[in-house]
């Protein structure tokens, strides 16, 4: 069974930092490129970064781009989603997700990201 | 980046009517990589659509999408009461965006 599960969300201050973790499971984890989605409360998805299944290459959208760093350790089977600066407007729930095809579309439970002082 | 509107924000429907969603993308999308996904509360999104038209597995046949170029429709034929979320198209042609929702509640 695949499983992805999200972690290291929580409360953090306006300008602070947080690193969130997905551990993948169930499935080749180093073969499959990864992504995080974002959710700020009652709205909707947001897609904030990708990477590559062997690190090469990474995407960041506009929104998070020189604050927010994508990493992966396919030894650990193991997504990071290191965030600087944090806004309020980064506040939100963040799914991390493997979504390479039809037959291939996991979502983890999501982790809560709280921006307030 | 390719931008999508879906129409309406909110539909209000009784079960065993037709619901029909709009995706309607700024620009040209292959309808290889044009997706219709469902999120309950409190729940990660799940696939229903890929392909625009291909049912993901499992996915009752009340369920259809079709469309091209830059308009693209789900349609459930009758809703069941499980059917009452938010569903979102996404597009994966030109990296990856969502569009905004369609909430489809009980009337």
């Amino acid at each position: 069974e695949v499983q992805l599960v999200e972690s290291g969300g929580g409360l953090v201050q306006p300008g602070g930092s947080l690193r969130l973790s997905c551990a993948a499971s169930g499935f080749t984890f180093s073969s499959y490129a990864m992504h995080w989605v974002r959710q700020a409360p009652g709205k909707g998805l947001e897609y904030v970064s990708a990477i590559s299944s062997n690190g090469g290459s990474t995407y960041y959208a506009n929104s998070v781009k020189g604050r927010f760093t994508i990493s992966r350790d396919n030894s650990k089977n193991t997504l990071y989603l290191q965030m600087g600066s944090l806004r309020a407007e980064d506040m939100a729930v963040y799914y991390c997700a493997s979504l390479s095809s039809s037959t291939h579309n996991y979502w983890g439970q999501g982790t809560l990201v709280t921006v307030s002082s | 980046e390719i931008v999508l509107t879906q129409s309406p924000g909110t539909l209000s429907l009784s079960p065993g009517e037709r619901a029909t969603l709009s995706c309607r993308a700024s620009q040209s999308v292959s309808s290889t990589y044009l997706a219709w996904y469902q999120q309950k509360p409190g729940q990660a999104p799940r696939l229903l659509i890929y392909g625009a038209s291909s049912r993901a597995t499992g996915i009752p046949d009340r369920f259809s999408g079709s469309g091209s170029g830059t308009d693209f429709t789900l349609t459930i034929s009758r809703l069941e009461p499980e059917d009452f979320a938010v569903y979102y198209c996404q597009q994966y042609g030109s990296s990856l965006t969502f569009g905004g929702g369609t909430k489809v509640e009980i009337k």
